[in-house]
Formats: structure tokens, C-alpha cells, sequence
């Protein structure tokens, strides 16, 4: 099956400061979503992103498709930021089933 | 988007007992999907809810430990039965109003078995 991979695992940074997190897949996709899973398990959307560049606020997300990963910045971090950030892509190969597979997350502790 | 209400938040069970989780949709969607999130790792698929029929389990799941039911396209319900501490998780429903678009995952379950 598909692997998704997302670095780095863990992340620890000052408030104030900008972070890029990484995910990898093996295969073609057609669907790619970045989550923010917060302290109660709750999962917040953050971007569906099978292709191309998205800003929201702070957040922007980047989506190379051909070349098989996404890139999630985070620019001005503040301590709410902190949580789990997870990769999940629906891999392309025409019988989709509509399921998505996560990578292991990174988890990001912003400092005050 | 979709609003997703799933039932009940969290619980603490003991073992041997089964617990039955809710998920309602606030509209019509094509796919509904349970997840299982255990402590500390990331989601990983149980089955498909399938609307009027058997749902599609993935590998290393039974209908026998994981009942599902999903009457109509804005309803369905997971029952983890016979539990034992191992079932201490995170359960949540996810749904896509059609095939390949963006997913939306309800609140979750956090389930503690003692």
C-alpha cells in the first residue's frame, strides 16, 4: 500500500518562530489533507491539498504533486499551534475507495 | 463542510461490556469511515460504513469485535464489543459527501477500558 512519511516526528519551538513540516508519499494521489489534532483528539482541517499552494492566515500548504510531497509552513507560531499535525492522502489508482491513509504525525510544542 | 455529532464524547467501560458510538451527519454524504486512533499513534482505518449494507472491514478488523450499521446517509454507529483495556482508544467517523473530496471527522470517542 501507499506509505506516507512526515517529518520531523517532534518539533519544539520558541513563540514567534516559522516551522516547515514535510510529507512524503509513494504513490499518485487524489486527495491530500493536513490536520491539526488538538489536545482533546478532536481533528481540525487545515487544507485539502491534492495539488498546488493554499494560504490561510498564518498557515500555507504546498502540494507537489509529481514529485510526491506536501509541505505544511507555519509562520509566527504561537502556542496555540501546539498539537499534532498529521499528512492524509487518498492514493489515485481508479478504484479509490475514498478512505485516507495518515502518516505518524508531527508534534509540535510551541514555548511560550 | 459538514457537521459531524458523534456520541458519546468519551467513556470508561469495563471489560467485558460493548459500547456503542454515534455518528450523525447534518446532511446526505456518499462515504462515512470509522477510525481507531490508540494512545500515542497515528488513525488507522477499521471499515467502511456502507448505507444498506455490510460494512467493509479492513485488515485486522472483524465484524464480530466491530459491529457497524449505517441505516441511511446521514447515520451510523460503531460498537466495539467484548472490550478489553487493548481497546483503550480514540474512535472517530469521517465522512466525505462524495467519492474523493475532502474529509471531515467528528469529535471523536475517547474510550478507556478498565
Amino acid at each position: 500500500g501507499i506509505q506516507v512519511e512526515q517529518s520531523p516526528p517532534d518539533l519544539i519551538l520558541q513563540e514567534g518562530a516559522n516551522s516547515t513540516l514535510r510529507c512524503n508519499f509513494s504513490d499518485s494521489v487524489n486527495n491530500l489533507q493536513w490536520f491539526h489534532q488538538n489536545p482533546w483528539g478532536q481533528l481540525i482541517n487545515l487544507f485539502y491539498i491534492p495539488s498546488g499552494t493554499k494560504q490561510n492566515g498564518r498557515l500555507s500548504a504546498t502540494t507537489v504533486a509529481t514529485e510526491r510531497y506536501s509541505l505544511l509552513y507555519i509562520s509566527s507560531s504561537q502556542t496555540t499551534d501546539s498539537g499534532v499535525y498529521f499528512c492524509a492522502v487518498e492514493r489515485d489508482y481508479g478504484g479509490s475507495q475514498g478512505n485516507l491513509i495518515f502518516g505518524k504525525g508531527t508534534k509540535l510544542s510551541v514555548k511560550p | 463542510s459538514a457537521v459531524i455529532s458523534q456520541k458519546p464524547s468519551r467513556d470508561i467501560c469495563q471489560r467485558g461490556t460493548s459500547l456503542t458510538i454515534q455518528c450523525q451527519v447534518d446532511s446526505q454524504v456518499t462515504m462515512m469511515f470509522w477510525y481507531r486512533q490508540q494512545p500515542g499513534q497515528s488513525l488507522t482505518l477499521i471499515a467502511t460504513a456502507n448505507q444498506g449494507s455490510e460494512a467493509t472491514y479492513e485488515s485486522g478488523f472483524v465484524i464480530d469485535k466491530f459491529p457497524i450499521s449505517r441505516p441511511n446517509l446521514t447515520f451510523s454507529t460503531l460498537t466495539v464489543s467484548n472490550m478489553s483495556p487493548e481497546d483503550s482508544s480514540i474512535y472517530l467517523c469521517s465522512v466525505e459527501r462524495l467519492l474523493d473530496t475532502e474529509a471531515f471527522f467528528g469529535q471523536g470517542t475517547r474510550l478507556t477500558v478498565v
